[in-house]
Order: C-alpha cells, then sequence, then structure tokens
C-alpha cells in the first residue's frame, strides 16, 4: 500500500529553521498537507495543498512540495513549535488517504 | 461554532463489534465529506476511512477494509463508524474530521480488551 516517509525527529535551536521532509511517490500529482499535533490535543492544519496556510497558522510556517519531496518549513521556530508533525496525501486514485509516520520537532 | 463529537467508544473483548458516532454542529453537514483516524497509544495518526457527502462513495485503509464500515445520516447531522471483529491493534483513540481542515473533533477511546 502507499506511503509517506518522513524523518522521525527534527531538532533545531530556537530561532532557527526547521525543515521536514515528506516522500511519497504520488506526491507530484497530489496535494500535500501539513498537521501539527501537540501532546493531548487533536491535529491542527498548518498547511494545505502544499504551499497554503490557514489564516490563524503563524507566517513562520510554510509548505513547498517539488517532485516526490513536500516539505514542511518553520523559519524562525519558536519553543511553542516543539510538537509531532505529519503530512498527509492521497494515493495515485485520489480515494485512499494517508498518513507519514510524523516527525517530532524538538526546539532547545 | 462549529464542532465534532465522538460517542461510543469504550472497552470491547476480541471479536466483538462497537459502532462510533460522530455528530456535527454548526456546520451544512450534508455539504462535505467527512473521515475516521486514529491514533493508537503512543503512536501516530492512521487514516480508516471517507464518506462523501451524500454518502454513496466510502473509501478504506486496507488495515479495516471489510472489518470496518463507515456511514452518515444528513437528516441527523451525523456519521458512523460500525467496527466488527475487533482486534487489540484496533485499540486507539479514533477521530472524525473533515479532514484537509483542522475540523476535527476530539476522539473517542476504544480499548480492545479480555
Amino acid at each position: 500500500s502507499y506511503a509517506l516517509t518522513q524523518p522521525p525527529s527534527v531538532s533545531v535551536s530556537p530561532g532557527q529553521t526547521a525543515r521536514i521532509t515528506c516522500s511519497g511517490d504520488a506526491l507530484p500529482k497530489k496535494w500535500a498537507y501539513w498537521f501539527q499535533q501537540k501532546s493531548g490535543q487533536a491535529p491542527v492544519l498548518v498547511i494545505y495543498e502544499d504551499n497554503k496556510r490557514p489564516s490563524e497558522i503563524p507566517e513562520r510556517f510554510s509548505g513547498s512540495s517539488s517532485g516526490t519531496t513536500a516539505t514542511l518549513t518553520i523559519s524562525g521556530a519558536q519553543v511553542e513549535d516543539e510538537a509531532d508533525y505529519y503530512c498527509c496525501s492521497t494515493d495515485s486514485s485520489g480515494y485512499q488517504y494517508v498518513f507519514g509516520d510524523g516527525t517530532k520537532v524538538t526546539v532547545l | 461554532q462549529r464542532r465534532l463529537v465522538e460517542s461510543g467508544g469504550g472497552v470491547v473483548q476480541p471479536g466483538r463489534s462497537l459502532r462510533l458516532s460522530c455528530a456535527a454542529s454548526g456546520v451544512t453537514f450534508s455539504s462535505f465529506g467527512f473521515h475516521w483516524v486514529r491514533q493508537a497509544p503512543g503512536k501516530g495518526l492512521e487514516w480508516l476511512a471517507r464518506i462523501s457527502s451524500d454518502g454513496r462513495n466510502k473509501t478504506y485503509a486496507d488495515s479495516v477494509k471489510g472489518r470496518f464500515t463507515i456511514s452518515r445520516d444528513n437528516s441527523k447531522n451525523t456519521m458512523y463508524l460500525q467496527m466488527d471483529s475487533l482486534r487489540s491493534e484496533d485499540t486507539a483513540l479514533y477521530y472524525c474530521a473533515k479532514l484537509t481542515t483542522s475540523f476535527w473533533g476530539r476522539g473517542t477511546p476504544v480499548t480492545v480488551s479480555s
């Protein structure tokens, strides 16, 4: 079955840039979505359709996609950005959704 | 204010069934497709199923196909997940969601244990 691959963890110092990648064979033709999940909370959408940011999400969050890799970038990471981040997309049919395994972002 | 509220979770023995509900408010429920997603303790998010706005089109993850059934009643603004032949690995927090948005419920826990 289709899978999205993310690194298990990313560490960054406050104010630095964190980049999280998500690889999948269908990404050249399918949108990527990014969710932030803090401990004990439901996921929150931070990027949709590869690079669009919901109005309530800080501008330091951005997304891009090239070929089979989508990337979430946190520019000037803050301590409050520590969380698990999941990419989400569909397989080539567009009917089956899948999440990546998640990336734990540590800001210290 | 729009809300999704899951219910129906609990402790169930392996092989038994459980039906989860997801009640929507503050939104035109019949206009949107919705999803079920679960998260096992300490694990990542797992997409389970999607149902179209009119209920006619349904898709499932391979891990639950044939055991779980998604449905909806637009007259009641409610979506369901019928879970049969439950296994210990189905133990998780189950969310309903308008997936590609931040419109998610808080989840209902399911524990499959003898």
